[in-house]
């Protein structure tokens, strides 16, 4: 089955550290996304990459970075930890056209990241 | 630029009875629809999707999803709610490109 992997389901840090939050997939997509979830707000895109060590700025940019050496991996990047940044993150990944025969469920999405900053 | 608008933040129904929840879309040209379920502290999971053809879409789980061309919109349906069915759902559309919009969540709670 296809995967979308984060790397951690809860992760507590402190003001001010630098925090990496990583996604791999296994489904060869072009595309990578970075969500934030907070409730009544929806999903809001941070940041998304179309190829190897490229992206673009989502709805949300500013307190994050994002880093794409690899085609399977989408690493976000909190330069300087806030309390505000307190969220669940989601990865997801695509390919080029949604729908198509390598993204038959749109985006495919990891099981999510609940960061707490203290 | 395509949109969704999921019209109720929370739908409550009891176990057994219709669970219908809705969404309304923009987007230029033909619209590939897909909704997605959330359960707590999870990913979003694949539902169901319009592509193409009949109006009417069976997905996982007993849902269905009709089609609506006229009113621009693609509302979530099970003729029998569980309480299992409880969970957040998201709408969502594409004009066929990489860029899926996405609804706000609707919160569904099914009550025994």
């Amino acid at each position: 089955d296809v995967k979308v992997t984060q790397s951690s389901r809860y992760l507590v840090k402190r003001t001010g550290e630098k925090v990496f939050l990583e996604c791999v997939q296994d489904m060869d997509h072009e595309n990578m996304f970075w969500y934030r979830q907070d409730p009544g707000l929806g999903l809001r895109l941070i940041y998304f990459s179309y190829d190897v060590k490229m992206k673009e700025k989502g709805d949300i940019p500013e307190g994050y970075s994002v880093s794409r050496e690899k085609k399977e991996r989408f690493s976000l990047i909190l330069e300087s930890a806030s309390t505000n940044q307190t969220s669940m993150y989601l990865c997801a990944s695509s390919s080029v056209a949604v729908p198509g025969d390598r993204a038959p469920y749109g985006y495919t999405f990891g099981s999510g990241t609940r960061l707490t900053v203290v | 630029a395509q949109s969704v608008a999921q019209p109720e933040d929370q739908v409550n129904v009891a176990e057994g009875n219709p669970l219908t929840v809705k969404c309304t879309y923009s987007v230029s040209g033909n619209p590939y629809l897909f909704w997605y379920v959330q359960y707590p502290n999870r990913g979003l999971q694949f539902l169901l999707k319009y592509i193409t053809g009949d109006n009417l879409v069976k997905g996982s789980y007993g849902f269905e999803a009709e089609f609506n061309k006229s009113q621009t919109s693609f509302h979530l349906k099970k003729p029998s709610a569980l309480v299992s069915d409880s969970a957040l759902y998201f709408c969502a559309v594409t004009p066929g490109d990489y860029k899926l919009s996405f609804g706000a969540g609707t919160t569904v709670t099914v009550r025994a």
